[in-house]
């Protein structure tokens, strides 16, 4: 089945402790990346990549870090996380062919930092 | 640069009442337009699309027709359903190089 897998589903957090929320992809899917869903501010991107070893700033990168080592990992590190980074946080990959392609999402982590 | 503006919510309506979500956008090129659902608990996933002007996207009964002229994807339905409860997000991609730019979503309760 044609699936993006993020784990964990739920995590709570205790601000500065490192953390790591893995995206895999089973679709072989160029395009990569990582959104954080807010009430009242909608998806807002935080990093994407374009294929391996190539990644970009989304709208939001502060305070976050990703790598792109293989096509189908996509992982967001957050170095040293902070109350204001508690959100639910979205993995999406789709082909890079064109512009008409879909977006695939994972099921969401939903993060709580103290 | 790209944008994409939604009508914001939340929208409530009655079961079988009629549905318009509101979807404009701004863009450079000639983009590709998508509706995307997050039904509870959910990630998005695509409900519809239209790649040029005067297509028409459809699925599960939902429509939108991409008019280049007014640069508007508005989402319609005509007898929504308890099941249709969720955000809706508007969203247009303007290249195959660049990311999707999202609306920032409209929630839809339908109420029995």
């Amino acid at each position: 089945e044609a699936q993006v897998t993020q784990n964990p589903r739920y995590l709570i957090t205790v601000t500065g402790k490192k953390l790591t929320v893995t995206c895999s992809q089973n679709m072989n899917h160029e395009y990569m990346s990582w959104y954080r869903q807010d009430p009242g501010l909608g998806l807002r991107q935080i990093y994407y990549s374009m294929n391996v070893e190539v990644t970009d700033k989304g709208d939001v990168p502060e305070g976050y870090k990703v790598s792109r080592k293989e096509k189908r990992n996509f992982p967001l590190i957050l170095e040293s996380p902070s109350p204001n980074q508690t959100s639910l946080y979205f993995c999406a990959s789709r082909r890079q062919t064109g512009n008409n392609e879909k977006l695939f999402f994972g099921s969401g982590t939903q993060l709580s930092v103290l | 640069g790209d944008s994409v503006t939604q009508m914001e919510g939340p929208v409530t309506l009655s079961e079988e009442a009629f549905l318009t979500i509101n979807c404009t956008y701004t863009a450079t090129g000639y983009p590709s337009l998508f509706w995307y659902v997050q039904y509870p608990g959910e990630g998005l996933q695509l409900l519809l699309k239209a790649t040029k002007a005067d297509d028409k996207g459809s699925n599960k009964g939902f429509e939108a027709t991409y008019r280049k002229e007014t640069t508007s994807f508005h989402l319609e339905k005509g007898s929504v359903q308890v099941s249709d409860s969720a955000v809706y997000f508007c969203a247009l991609s303007d290249s195959g190089n660049t990311p999707l730019v999202f609306g920032k979503g409209t929630r839809l309760s339908v109420i029995a």
